[in-house]
């Protein structure tokens, strides 16, 4: 059964970049055809598709986020990885991987604050 | 992008009681990419429903989703306890970005 993992600093200082990383564990990043996705949620609040990668190597954005983010696959260390520059107090956030719509993990705090 | 309108915002019942959930899209979402999902407090969110009508895995049968085009529901035949938590829609069928609804609340009356 598929697992994943997100790890990454849970402080980030403003204007700074913010870097995630999600782990795969039970299954490969490679073939399958899958949608690999981050979602954040702020703290009270509603989810938030950042964007997703496929297998194929296709990405694509939540407009709203101004080209701040990019999200990649690391083959060699079956993770998916997500990169958010210029953050700011808004981006604080609990931060979701997931594999299409039916694998998630469980999530974690990014908090944004000098 | 397709917007999602969730509605109502917050739905009172009591145990054993339906409910009837409500996502509508600004635009027609494409083969039926809609799921849903439901969040509780502290935890990620579980799906429940994809491509519309289809069930995960172990999600009870009194769980299920309609809809195509515009207009999905999610029915919970008779609520348990367990069931009142937050539910949310994504559309996962556009060529640009993937969107949710804002959430409906499902409370006890």
């Amino acid at each position: 059964q598929v697992h994943l993992q997100e790890s990454g600093p849970g402080l980030v200082k403003p204007s700074q970049t913010l870097s995630l990383t999600c782990a795969v564990s039970g299954g490969s990043v490679s073939g399958g055809g899958y949608s690999w996705s981050w979602i954040r949620q702020p703290r009270g609040k509603g989810l938030e598709w950042i964007g997703y990668v496929s297998d194929s190597g296709r990405s694509d954005y939540n407009p709203s986020l101004k080209s701040r983010a990019t999200i990649s696959i690391d083959r060699s260390k079956n993770e998916i990885s997500l990169k958010l520059t210029s953050v700011a107090a808004a981006d604080t956030a609990v931060y979701f991987c997931a594999r299409g719509v039916l694998v998630w993990g469980q999530g974690t705090l990014v908090t944004v604050s000098a | 992008e397709i917007v999602l309108t969730q509605s109502p915002g917050t739905l009172a019942l009591s145990p054993g009681e339906r409910a009837t959930l409500s996502c509508r899209a600004s635009e027609s979402v494409r083969g039926m990419y809609l799921a849903w999902y439901q969040q509780k407090a502290g935890q990620a969110p579980r799906v429940l429903i994809y491509g519309s009508t289809t069930r995960a895995t172990g999600i009870p049968d009194r769980f299920s989703g309609s809809g195509s085009g515009t207009d999905f529901t999610l029915t919970i035949s008779r609520l348990e306890p367990e069931d009142f938590a937050v539910y949310y829609c994504q559309q996962y069928g556009s060529s640009r970005a993937w969107t949710f609804g804002q959430g409906t609340k499902v409370e006890i009356k």
